[in-house]
């Protein structure tokens, strides 16, 4: 089992529809977690953090974390082509915070 | 504000040559990262240093190692290069206040091994 999971995609959505990415983790102690968006050839850059079991909102994004079921997940309203990127999900490892593990990403596609 | 810079942005070797990524730095921040991205691998952690002065292997630290020269600089070398190591490499930084706070990502080093 992967320590971080993410369904590859593509996840494909209309513009102005919700997306929903979700990413699933192993280490029951895990304490700060992250979405970061990566464009095509482009670094990964910070979307949300989230470090507390239940939702955070940042503008049009929503970070949801549930710790006894070991998801988190991103909430994106009103899509809009701009936002079609690879969505990774990072979680810290227990006993080693300073490592921070990946998913593979989830890549969304948001049609006009 | 230059946030963190890498260098080289591209390059190719060839099979048992050796080279070394630089990265710098300007946010004052003390533990930096050198990850690799290979596709439909993710990001995958190779060395860390907490602070100055400390270095520690991640998830794939076999055919690396590394330098963290002062509190701006952590450059990753490869002695003897091989095809597996093919991949874009990105250095990473934060600042540790006794929660894991977010990286901030370098554009990346984008290397071929022939």
């Amino acid at each position: 089992q992967k320590e971080v999971e993410q369904n590859s995609g593509p996840l494909s959505v209309p513009e102005g529809a919700i997306a929903s990415l979700n990413c699933t983790y192993s280490d029951r102690v895990s304490q700060s977690f992250f979405w970061y968006r990566q464009y095509s050839g482009k670094s990964p850059e910070l979307i949300m953090s989230i470090y507390s079991n239940g939702d955070k909102e940042d503008g049009r994004f929503t970070a949801q974390l549930n710790k006894a079921s070991q998801y988190v997940s991103l909430l994106i309203r009103d899509s809009q082509p701009s936002d079609s990127a690879t969505y990774l999900c990072a979680v810290n490892r227990e006993g080693s915070s300073y490592k921070l593990i990946f998913g593979s990403g989830t890549r969304l596609l948001v049609r006009p | 504000n230059a946030g963190v810079t890498q260098t080289p942005k591209f390059q190719v070797l060839k099979t048992g040559q050796s080279m070394t990524l630089q990265c710098a730095q300007d946010m004052n921040h003390n533990s930096m990262y050198w990850y690799r991205q290979d596709p439909g691998m993710g990001l995958r952690l190779i060395y860390y240093s907490a602070s100055e002065g400390t270095t520690d292997k991640g998830e794939v630290p076999n055919g690396y190692n590394v330098s963290r020269l002062n509190k701006r600089e952590f450059s990753l070398r490869l002695e003897s290069a091989a095809p597996s190591q093919t991949s874009v490499y990105f250095c990473a930084s934060n600042l540790w206040t006794g929660d894991l706070t977010p990286l901030h990502f370098g554009n990346g080093t984008r290397l071929t091994v022939t």
